[in-house]
Parts: structure tokens; C-alpha cells; sequence
């Protein structure tokens, strides 16, 4: 089993609609999580971080669940730029390396 | 503020070519990273650093050297180019104990 996983996608969304994915982690002692974008072509750049509490920005909400190891990346009313990769990183308890899922495709079409 | 800078961008390599591949930071950040990112596979962590002369091996260190001379600088060594090794490869760096890492623009590399 892969430490962490993601569906592929991709999640087809019409624009405006709401779209939501998961990121599933096998080390329950990961320490923290975070969801970076991905332009096609270019390199990952940070989206949020994800707290225990939940968090959002602007459209976007990321929740943790300690309890069943994952977390998971709200859109709302998604807009056309909103079209790339998602890729979720986690940290694990010894040390500063991120490990990376495989990401999810998200297209948001008119 | 160039942020973190990779050369070459593209490369064609033949099956038992050497090369190396440099990273650049200019942010002062002790940690540093290489990923290489294969369809599907997500990022794969190389090798890394966290601080000016020392190194450790990632997920995937086999056929891979490094060396963090200056704390600016990660070089990422390839002795004999294999086919297996055509990928992208990212470079990234971050402040010690922050889960931001910032990335390079990525190098193209392909084995022939």
C-alpha cells in the first residue's frame, strides 16, 4: 500500500458546480498535511495548509480525519483556472520530508 | 528574487551518459529536496539535505548521487543514465521544521 493515495481523476465539473476529493495516508503519525496545486507543465506550488480543525480559504476547504487517515479538498463554485492537478502532501513524524500522493485531476469546463 | 533555479531545464542523454543536474536557492533555506515526477507516480523523494554538507537517501536513491557543498546548492548526479531514469525532476527547498516546500520550474530529462 502506497503511504498516501488519491483517485486520479479526473473529476469533470461544470463551472460553478462544487467539487470535493479525498487524500488517504497509511503512517497514523504523520504529523501534517497540505494540498499543493499543479499547472500542467509546471511545478507544484502550495495550496493550504490542512489543520485539525479544518480550514478554508476563500473557495477552498480542507478537513483532516485523524480518526479514518485521510484528508480531503473542497471547490466551490469552481471557476474555468480552477482546472489543474491537486496534489496532497504529508509530513511524517521524523523529519521534514513531504511525501507526496499521485494527484488528482481536477477540468472545470464551461 | 529568483527563488529556486534548476539547470539544465531539458536534456537528451544516451544509456550510460553521465550528468548533473543543479539547484539553486537563493532564501537562505536549510532543507533541500529532489523529487522526480513519472505519470502517475506523484513525486518520489531522491535524495535530500538538510543542511550544508549533509545528504540523505529518499525513496528512490538508487542510481543517484548528491552532494550540498554550499548551502545554496543541491547537485543531483546521475554516473550512468539508464532509460528507467527519463522523467521530470523537481528541486525544492524549505525552512527547517515548514511543511511549505518551494520548487524549481522542473528539468526534462531523457534517456535514450
Amino acid at each position: 500500500r502506497k503511504e498516501v493515495e488519491q483517485d486520479p481523476g479526473p473529476f469533470n465539473v461544470p463551472e460553478g458546480a462544487t467539487v470535493a476529493f479525498n487524500c488517504t495516508y497509511s503512517n497514523s503519525a504523520s504529523q501534517s498535511f497540505f494540498w499543493y496545486r499543479q499547472d500542467c507543465r509546471k511545478e507544484p506550488k502550495l495550496l493550504m495548509s490542512v489543520y485539525s480543525s479544518g480550514n478554508e480559504d476563500g473557495r477552498f476547504t480542507a478537513q483532516l480525519n485523524r480518526a479514518s487517515q485521510y484528508i480531503s479538498l473542497l471547490i466551490r463554485d469552481s471557476k474555468l483556472s480552477d482546472s489543474a492537478t491537486y496534489l496532497c502532501a504529508v509530513r511524517g513524524a521524523a523529519g521534514n520530508k513531504l511525501t507526496f500522493g499521485g494527484g488528482t485531476r481536477v477540468l472545470v469546463k464551461p | 528574487n529568483a527563488g529556486v533555479t534548476q539547470t539544465p531545464k531539458f536534456r537528451v542523454l544516451k544509456t550510460g551518459q553521465s550528468m548533473t543536474l543543479l539547484c539553486a536557492q537563493d532564501m537562505n533555506h536549510e532543507y533541500m529536496y529532489w523529487y522526480r515526477q513519472d505519470p502517475g507516480m506523484g513525486l518520489r523523494l531522491i535524495h535530500y539535505s538538510v543542511g550544508e554538507g549533509t545528504t540523505a537517501k529518499g525513496e528512490v536513491p538508487d542510481g543517484y548521487n548528491v552532494s550540498r557543498l554550499k548551502k545554496q546548492n543541491f547537485l543531483l548526479g546521475l554516473e550512468s543514465a539508464a532509460p528507467s531514469q527519463t522523467s521530470v525532476y523537481f528541486c525544492a527547498s524549505s525552512y527547517v521544521h515548514t511543511g511549505e516546500l518551494f520548487f524549481g520550474e522542473g528539468s526534462r530529462l531523457t534517456v535514450l
